[in-house]
């Protein structure tokens, strides 16, 4: 199984500013990763796919880049609705085995 | 566009079967050629993969759940169906149905449903 560790568990910073969050993969999945934003009572949404693409309708201030083992999801300039939680998933494996890393939050300063 | 919606019982008794259901709308099971998946997150937790299903029938499951998951797919009423058998308190979790690639595409997972919180408890 992949294991995919995520860090920090909580960053906080205030609106505005820059915010990095870093993904690492146990193993080399080249570049299939994704990010989604999870909002208290939501369902995660997808934000990133393919390590650096973004999905559907997601803002030009979130981008993502790294390959291999080293992933980091980049929120260039914090507004208020993006204070929530993270997670990075792996979709290398086939047969399939996916996983999550275990989050980050985001937390106003 | 394309909407997922989880039904099922929200109460489970301990060694009971977990039933869930995920209808579809905005678009056809049978026709779209993706793979269709359920997802877990404890209270206050992250994230599992439970398995995932092909409009075929074909599944595949997470290794540590194997044993007691089957996922069937009805295309007839663009529906696919979540079955955990011997659940305990560690099954409770709110259950999330998603959709995720074709096959030899990237398998991420969107868009998800709201997700149904589904309580182990006698």
């Amino acid at each position: 199984e992949i294991v995919m560790t995520q860090s920090p568990a909580t960053l906080s910073v205030s609106p505005g500013e820059r915010a990095t969050l870093s993904c690492r993969a146990s193993q080399n999945v080249r570049n299939n990763l994704a990010w989604y934003q999870q909002k208290p009572g939501q369902a995660p949404r997808l934000l990133i796919y393919g390590a650096s693409a973004r999905a559907t309708g997601i803002p030009a201030r979130f981008s993502g880049s790294g390959s291999g083992t080293e992933f980091t999801l980049t929120i260039s300039s914090l507004q208020s609705e993006d204070f929530a939680l993270y997670y990075c998933q792996q979709y290398i494996t086939w047969p399939p085995m996916y996983t999550f890393g275990q989050g980050t939050k985001l937390e106003i300063k | 566009q394309l909407q997922l919606q989880e039904s099922g019982p929200r109460l489970v008794k301990p060694s009971e079967t977990l039933s869930l259901t995920c209808t579809v709308s905005g678009g056809s099971i049978g026709s779209s050629r993706y793979y269709w998946g359920w997802i877990r997150q404890p209270p206050g937790k992250g994230l599992e993969w439970i398995g995932s299903i092909y409009y075929t029938g074909s599944t595949y499951y997470n290794p540590s759940l194997k044993s007691r998951v089957a996922m069937s797919v009805d295309t007839s009423k663009n529906q696919f169906s979540l079955r955990l058998t011997s659940v305990t308190a560690a099954d409770t979790a709110i259950y999330y149905c998603a959709r995720s690639g074709p096959p030899m595409e990237e398998q991420y997972f969107d868009p998800w449903g709201q997700g149904t919180l589904v309580t182990v408890s006698s």
